[in-house]
């Protein structure tokens, strides 16, 4: 398996300009999370999906932020307009949650993010 | 969502038994404890999780206290490439408690 696949590994843009991030989950996984990690604040968890149904979003820092999980291989986490504050590493990780594990999370590469 | 404390940071000697400690004194009945790890330019990788009883797999073991308000991350012999920051997590079980909450970690050192 390729693991959890997200794209761009890294972005640098404008101020102002619609960021997009990619990633596709484990075949399999039903669970999906997005991360934000900066030196300052560390690892955050914005959203969770379960079943392509957004299940936690208390961590999306504003409505600038927007994610979707169409399909059970694909989500989008969309930053419109960005700003340099967003300018962090995110990260997609999967999951298959069960009535018999816990679930351990598989975490893509990330995306290293540049808001100028 | 019940808090970790871990230190800082610790150091190692490379081929020595690490072990990483947690602290968890508001843990539920139903928390499981993670541990996580994350390597430099990285993305976190699990490493082993319990609920009870110590736990052994092929990277750590994993020893918990009785009362279960603490446990322990045991390397068994560490390596240069264990230099990571290691998360000790408590995780609910079903629908919104299966998210994943990381602290600030310990950063682990391991010197040559």
């Amino acid at each position: 398996d390729a693991g959890v696949i997200q794209s761009p590994r890294h972005e640098v843009t404008e101020m102002g300009q619609e960021v997009t991030l990619r990633c596709k989950p484990i075949s399999g996984h039903n669970s999906l999370f997005w991360y934000r990690q900066t030196m300052m604040r560390g690892l955050e968890l914005l959203i969770y999906f379960n079943n392509n149904v957004p299940i936690d979003d208390s961590g999306m820092p504003e409505d600038r932020f927007s994610a979707k999980m169409p399909n059970a291989s694909f989500s989008t986490l969309k930053i419109q307009p960005s700003e340099p504050r967003d300018s962090a590493v995110y990260f997609c990780a999967s999951s298959l949650i069960g009535t018999s594990n816990t679930g351990e999370l598989f975490f893509g590469e990330g995306s290293r993010l540049t808001v100028l | 969502d019940a808090k970790t404390t871990q230190p800082n940071s610790m150091e190692s000697n490379e081929e020595e038994p690490v072990h990483l400690p947690c602290n968890h004194s508001t843990i539920s009945g139903t928390d499981y404890i993670h541990w996580y790890r994350q390597l430099p330019s990285q993305g976190p990788e699990y490493v082993i999780h319990g609920l009870t009883s110590n736990v052994n797999n092929r990277m750590a073991s994993l020893a918990i206290a009785e009362d279960r308000k603490s446990s322990t991350l045991i390397l068994h012999r560490a390596t240069l490439r264990d230099a990571a920051v290691y998360y000790c997590i408590l995780r609910g079980y079903g629908g919104a408690t299966n998210k994943l909450i990381f602290g600030t970690g310990t950063l682990l050192a391991v010197q040559p």
